[in-house]
């Protein structure tokens, strides 16, 4: 079983759409989760960064890191046509030397 | 957040040859910089760590003769590619860590497109 698991996708939906993208772990030392937008060609942008379970909202992003069922989401309200973009899940445990994990991203596409 | 410059974006060399890959940290000093390779439709494959003043340490199966990696001061690290071949061909991204923000926050280049014919 890998590390991060998270559904390659591709997403397709409609503009103004709910977007939820999901990753689930293994991993129980992992307490620091984030969310990555790459877009093609580029490297990955921080969209949204907790720590242990809880939610947190910036704007039309919510994540929620559910740590009993080892669960983490990204939702994304009122989708537009820019936020079409392959978004990565990240992990990582605490401590000075703790990696990075990623989920392999789901590309979502967002319809005008 | 913190700025990541990452030279040259894309660069297209003959086989044998080597490749110098620049990252930066702009506003911050990077103590731990990253390098990843992306296979397309992939996630991020670490491939080492460097941190500023000593030697990098790399993931299994990574060749460091092949790809060193020197973290000279606290704002910029270097990849190079060494004797390239068309099997390194693939798309690098630097990141760092930035001491005043949290550690597990990295902060990301643009990325680096190696063509090698």
């Amino acid at each position: 079983q890998k590390e991060v698991e998270q559904d390659p996708g591709p997403l397709s939906v409609p503009e103004g759409a709910i977007v939820s993208l999901n990753c689930t772990y293994s991993n129980s030392a992992f307490q620091y989760f984030m969310w990555y937008r790459q877009y093609s060609r580029k490297g990955p942008e921080l969209l949204m960064y907790t720590y242990s379970s809880g939610n947190k909202e910036d704007g039309r992003f919510t994540a929620q890191v559910d740590k009993s069922s080892k669960y983490i989401s990204l939702f994304i309200r009122d989708s537009q046509p820019s936020d079409s973009a392959t978004y990565l899940c990240a992990m990582s445990a605490t401590g000075a030397n703790s990696k990075l994990t990623f989920g392999k991203g789901i590309t979502l596409s967002v319809r005008p | 957040g913190a700025v990541v410059s990452q030279h040259p974006s894309r660069v297209i060399c003959k086989s044998g040859t080597s490749v110098k890959i620049e990252c930066r940290s702009l506003d911050f000093q990077a103590t731990t910089m990253f390098w990843y390779r992306q296979f397309p439709k992939q996630s991020l494959m670490l491939m080492a760590t460097s941190n500023e003043g000593s030697k990098a340490t790399y993931e299994q199966g990574v060749e460091k003769d092949k790809f060193l990696i020197n973290h000279a001061s606290l704002t910029l690290s270097t990849l190079t590619v060494t004797s390239a071949h068309p099997e390194d061909s693939s798309f690098y991204i630097c990141s760092a860590r930035a001491g005043i923000y949290s550690r597990q926050k990295l902060f990301f280049g643009s990325g680096t497109q190696l063509s090698v014919l």
